[in-house]
């Protein structure tokens, strides 16, 4: 059964564009969730983070926002760059008493010049 | 900054072979962890220890095991390799970087190939 799901498994969008990736997590105990970018023959990399207290958190051209309503975070990258081409991982923790990560399939974006 | 090394980038193996992929972290850090990826798959969990010499499984645990003798180091061991084993292996350690306690710094990964 696969907890988090990222039901797009690519995505392109133009140079300068909006992207946006999508994640839906269905145990509504995860109270953490994190994005990861991943280049290709590198390990992923953090990208941003929410807590389940918040419904929105910004750095720089990144900007997450969780919906708990509906267990679905999304990831918006504005403007979007060539150099953010990548597999965007979302991952859902329960930050008390495990050490476990879930994470999604991943996404495959592809930015446009 | 975290570093996390591993071993090798590729590694090339025959079936039966018993393998073993280092990782070491520099920021004495409690938590390790070993995923595989694979495509359409994600991050599958492996092991992870949370001390020296303290180990639990993870998702996936069935031909592998794992060592941590020293607090910098986490490897996993696979004692008779299969073709179903051939994956790209990541290690992670979990710290307190850049705002958040929850991050885990990944290593490069190894590219595990089994003929």
């Amino acid at each position: 059964d696969q907890q988090v799901k990222q039901n797009s498994p690519s995505l392109s969008v133009q140079e300068g564009r909006i992207s946006i990736l999508n994640c839906d997590y269905t145990n509504s105990m995860f109270d953490y969730f994190l994005w990861y970018k991943k280049y290709p023959a590198e390990g992923p990399t953090f990208l941003i983070s929410i807590s389940s207290i918040k419904d929105k958190n910004e750095d720089g051209r990144f900007t997450v926002f969780l919906n708990k309503s509906a267990k679905h975070l999304s990831l918006h990258i504005v403007p979007s760059q060539p150099g953010d081409s990548a597999v965007y991982f979302c991952a859902a923790h329960f930050t008390s008493g495990t050490y476990k990560y879930i994470f999604g399939t991943g996404t495959r974006l592809k930015v446009l010049a | 900054d975290v570093k996390v090394t591993q071993s090798s980038r590729y590694l090339v193996k025959r079936t039966g072979e018993k393998v073993f992929l280092e990782c070491v972290q520099d920021m004495d850090h409690e938590n390790m962890f070993w995923y595989r990826q694979d495509p359409g798959l994600g991050l599958r969990l492996i092991y992870f220890s949370y001390d020296v010499k303290m180990k639990e499984k993870g998702d996936i645990p069935e031909g592998y095991s794992v060592s941590r003798e020293k607090k910098e180091r986490f490897s996993l061991i696979l004692e008779s390799a299969s073709t179903n084993q051939t994956s790209m292996y990541l290690c992670a350690t979990l710290g307190g970087g850049r705002g958040s306690s929850y991050e885990q710094y990944f290593g490069p990964g190894t590219r595990l190939t089994v003929t």
